[in-house]
């Protein structure tokens, strides 16, 4: 099993629609946790922390499941500039801070 | 303006020709890390200095050399590249305080081997 997982998508969705993601993790000790976006041969680039109690940011809702261990993204009223491949992040203590990267979803949204 | 910068954005080098890419960074974060990144893949962490201390993932391969000579640069040397390397490089750092665990990325080397 995977340590970050993500569906790979790809997601069409037209302009307007609301889309979720979901990832699960598998370490438990796991402590922070990041939603990060990158478009087609760019670097990432973070999107937004994901906090304990959920936190929205415009469009963009996200949320952590401790119990279950996966977090969400929520996109309300997609634009087509929303286009990208959106990773999961993790940071576990496991002796020291490690970094694990979903290997991402891809969202299509389309005129 | 770019806080990681990376140097080349293109490195085409030959089969077993070393080869050595560069980041710098202007955020002064302690924190800095390679990563590799093949096409539809997620980024794979190969190591990171915090600070002075270098930390190697344990299935990095011992092809793959890290240098940090000061706090603003980091280089990733790969000593005898091979066809399985060409990959997106991809530099990142982070700081302390309470934005500790967020990394800001370069803009990434992308490497060719031939």
């Amino acid at each position: 099993r995977k340590e970050v997982e993500q569906d790979p998508g790809p997601f069409n969705v037209p302009e307007g629609a609301t889309v979720a993601f979901n990832c699960t993790y598998s370490n438990s000790a796991s402590q922070s946790f990041f939603w990060y976006r990158q478009d087609c041969r760019k670097e990432p680039k973070l999107l937004m922390s994901v906090y304990s109690s959920g936190n929205e940011d415009g469009r963009f809702t996200a949320q952590l499941n401790r119990a279950s261990q996966y977090i969400s993204l929520l996109i309300r009223d997609s634009k087509l500039s929303d286009s990208a491949t959106y990773l999961c992040v993790v940071i576990a203590n496991t002796g020291g801070f490690k970094t694990i990267f979903g290997a991402g979803t891809r969202l299509f949204v389309k005129a | 303006d770019a806080m990681v910068i990376q140097n080349p954005r293109y490195q085409v080098t030959q089969f077993g020709k070393p080869v050595t890419l560069s980041c710098s960074q202007t955020l002064n974060h302690n924190v800095m890390y390679w990563y590799q990144q093949k096409s539809s893949q997620a980024p794979k962490l190969l190591f990171h200095y915090y600070d002075k201390d270098f930390n190697n993932e344990a299935d990095t391969p011992d092809n793959f050399q890290s240098r940090r000579p000061n706090t603003s640069f980091c280089f990733l040397d790969i000593r005898s590249p091979g066809l399985g390397d060409a990959a997106m490089y991809l530099c990142a750092t982070s700081g302390t305080g309470g934005n500790k665990n967020i990394q800001y990325f370069g803009a990434g080397t992308r490497l060719s081997v031939l």
